[in-house]
């Protein structure tokens, strides 16, 4: 079946750095790869996903790239900010997800 | 609409209860999720249904675990008996587009089980 690896596990930037999160996936069939942010005690929320058919998308700060042949895609935070801080999971098209990564940003 | 509502939000019960956790996803979708999340094994796809059926259940654990979904608008989880190791959040989730033509997930807030 699908499997989705997710690193890194944690991460801890300093406001105003970027920060790279990057998934593989084993399935050479998916198509979508959406990236869910769960803030503390909340729900998962989608905060941005990409279909195979582009290599990259951003929406603001946030970004998705996508290389189908290594089977990776990353998420890109840029000009990051505390509000940023939470575990963030990818997934692939089979809503099997990562095992999340829990950004930390010091103001 | 008021999104995804899950019930209880919180349940505290003892070893060997049964337990029943309930979902009612937002109207118009045809997909729902039941998902575990725990701080060791992360968000566990345990059930996914469409239009009230259910289609791949391979992430239940074992056979105290059981999920319906009797019409278009309630799902249910039950465990029974409950085990301290079934304590989590479990999270219900609907879609309009499931499995391979995903939209967005739209989770319930969750109802954390603590199993004494």
């Amino acid at each position: 079946g699908e499997n989705v690896e997710q690193h890194p596990s944690t991460l801890s930037v300093q406001e105003g750095d970027s920060a790279v999160i990057k998934c593989t996936y084993s399935d050479s069939a998916s198509n979508y790869f959406p990236w869910y942010k769960q803030e503390l005690g909340k729900r998962p929320q989608l905060i941005i996903d990409i279909r195979s058919n582009v290599g990259e998308k951003k929406d603001q700060r946030i970004a998705v790239t996508l290389n189908k042949t290594a089977k990776h895609f990353s998420l890109h935070i840029t000009e990051t900010q505390p509000e940023d801080s939470a575990v963030y999971f990818c997934a692939g098209d089979k809503l099997i997800f990562g095992t999340g990564t829990r950004l930390q940003v010091f103001p | 609409d008021a999104g995804v509502i899950q019930s209880p939000r919180h349940e505290v019960t003892e070893m060997g209860q049964e337990v029943t956790l309930r979902c009612k996803p937002i109207s118009g979708h045809d997909y729902l999720f039941w998902y575990r999340q725990t701080m060791m094994r992360g968000l566990e796809l345990l059930i996914y249904f469409n239009n009230n059926v259910p289609i791949d259940d391979s992430g239940m654990p074992e056979d105290r675990f059981s999920a319906k979904m009797p019409n278009a608008s309630f799902s249910t989880l039950k465990i029974q008996p409950s085990e301290p190791r079934d304590s989590a959040v479990y999270f219900c989730a609907s879609s309009f587009l499931g499995i391979r033509n995903t939209g967005e997930l739209f989770f319930g807030e969750g109802s954390r089980l603590t199993v004494l």
